[in-house]
């Protein structure tokens, strides 16, 4: 097993330039999820999705789109990049079963810079 | 709206230390909570997992107690060694979603 997979690791776009980032996962979980970590500070969680069609925003979802066409991608789209988006940003992926869930599982992260 | 906090904020210690790293949370309404370390530059990665209705969970060197009344999660690290160094995330599960709320955590430095 792979786990969850990001790609890009790094990044560096120029202000209102757009971009994907790639998130997989291989263990058949329902849940993933989106956060961004900024120096010093905390998790946060951008957007999530409970499963495949189905996403909701999280705390902080301005500024970005998702979507969740298979259980396995949860890509996440920057949309006129700015400054305040440069961060690190981690996939995540859990199991959920009734008001349950598991060990939540994440990607290595990818470090975008915005310029 | 749930907050976390963590301390200390950073702990420098002599290998072979036994240490216990707080986290405390303000809704004891939670699901679960995870422990992570993170090391410098990259991803988190899961120490433990402990459910609302336990009380701790061991793994090794490590010992996470629950203390959900009160908002209280502490893990124990015995015997402390300088690959323990890293940042150690307290993150409770507050919400149907499944997301983690986390603390900016405590950076841990072991010196041989």
């Amino acid at each position: 097993n792979a786990g969850v997979t990001q790609t890009p690791k790094f990044r560096i776009l120029k202000i209102g330039q757009s971009m994907t980032l790639q998130c997989t996962q291989d263990m058949n979980h329902n849940y993933m999820y989106w956060y961004r970590q900024d120096p010093g500070m905390g998790l946060k969680l951008i957007y999530y999705s409970v499963g495949a069609g189905i996403t909701d925003k999280g705390e902080v979802p301005n500024g970005y789109n998702v979507s969740r066409s298979t259980t396995e991608d949860f890509p996440l789209r920057l949309e006129l990049a700015a400054p305040s988006q440069t961060s690190v940003y981690f996939c995540a992926s859990s199991y959920s079963n009734r008001g349950t869930t598991d060990t939540q599982y994440f990607g290595p992260g990818t470090r975008l810079t915005v310029l | 709206k749930q907050e976390v906090t963590q301390i200390p904020a950073a702990l420098s210690v002599p290998e072979g230390e036994n240490l216990v790293l707080n986290c405390s949370f303000t809704d004891s309404a939670i699901y679960n909570l995870q422990w992570f370390r993170q090391d410098p530059g990259k991803g988190l990665t899961s120490l433990l997992l402990i459910q609302s209705s336990q009380r701790e969970q061991t793994s090794g060197r490590l010992n996470a107690s629950l203390d959900k009344s009160s908002g209280r999660s502490t893990l124990y690290i015995a015997a402390s060694q300088p690959g323990d160094s890293a940042t150690y995330l307290c993150a409770p599960r507050t919400g149907s979603q499944g997301n983690l709320i986390f603390g900016k955590g405590t950076k841990l430095s072991v010196k041989p």
